[in-house]
């Protein structure tokens, strides 16, 4: 199947600053990706949808100033935790769909492995 | 976006059949049925996914009545390594405003 990857794996910030999370659909063009935060013990949940080329667009009670994602490239979404604060820990997940054609991919999300962030 | 119902937990002794249920009483006509599976602190992975039917892999088997409202994950022969939290998601992927959400998901224990 097809590749996603985040980097980093995980990640201790402190208090304050500001992270970047990666997500590279790697074999493939990723003109849709997700983003998701999941706490411990719970589901994930969508926190925004970005379109290459476009804004993202949020769920209900994601702060899209705090939480900046940037789906530059086919290939690469970004996001930015600023002003990152405790409450702020948790993992975080992308997923990206191929929609450029193919029938399996036209059908099929694709996740990254997640990213720990802690924030100290 | 139809909203999925599974069940919180299921245990299972290793080598035994596991069916686990989701329920998706308002499924549309072009959604499909996809089940995850996810390991502590990983991203989800796909195990199946289904139309109609039914529709088997090297890993799990998909029922799916015909009034699409509910599917079966059918796991056989469940190992300890089968231990994880399964997700039902219904959606239609190949359009261009469907939202991938996660239910509850079912964290399935095998035990020895």
């Amino acid at each position: 199947g097809a590749v996603v990857s985040q980097h980093p794996s995980w990640v201790i910030c402190k208090s304050g600053t500001s992270v970047k999370i990666e997500c590279r659909s790697l074999d493939f063009q990723a003109t849709t990706m997700f983003w998701y935060r999941q706490f411990p013990k719970q589901s994930l949940m969508l926190m925004a949808t970005s379109n290459e080329g476009s804004k993202a667009t949020y769920e209900q009670g994601v702060e899209k100033d705090k939480f900046l994602i940037n789906h530059a490239s086919l290939t690469l979404s970004t996001l930015t935790v600023t002003s990152a604060h405790p409450e702020d820990s948790s993992f975080y997940i992308c997923s990206a769909r191929d929609r450029t054609g193919g029938s399996l991919r036209d059908t099929e999300a694709f996740f990254g492995q997640g990213t720990r962030l802690t924030v100290v | 976006l139809a909203k999925t119902t599974q069940p919180i937990s299921m245990d299972s002794y290793e080598g035994q059949e596991v069916n686990i249920t989701c329920s998706h009483n308002n499924i549309a006509t072009n959604d499909y049925i996809t089940w995850y599976q996810q390991f502590p602190s990983q991203g989800p992975r796909f195990i199946i996914q289904g139309y109609k039917t039914k529709v088997t892999n090297e890993v799990a088997s998909l029922f799916i009545p015909a009034d699409r409202k509910s599917s079966t994950l059918s796991l056989p022969r469940v190992s300890l390594s089968d231990t994880a939290v399964y997700y039902c998601l219904v959606a239609w992927f190949a359009g261009t405003a469907s939202k991938l959400t996660f239910g509850t998901g079912t964290r399935l224990q095998v035990t020895l």
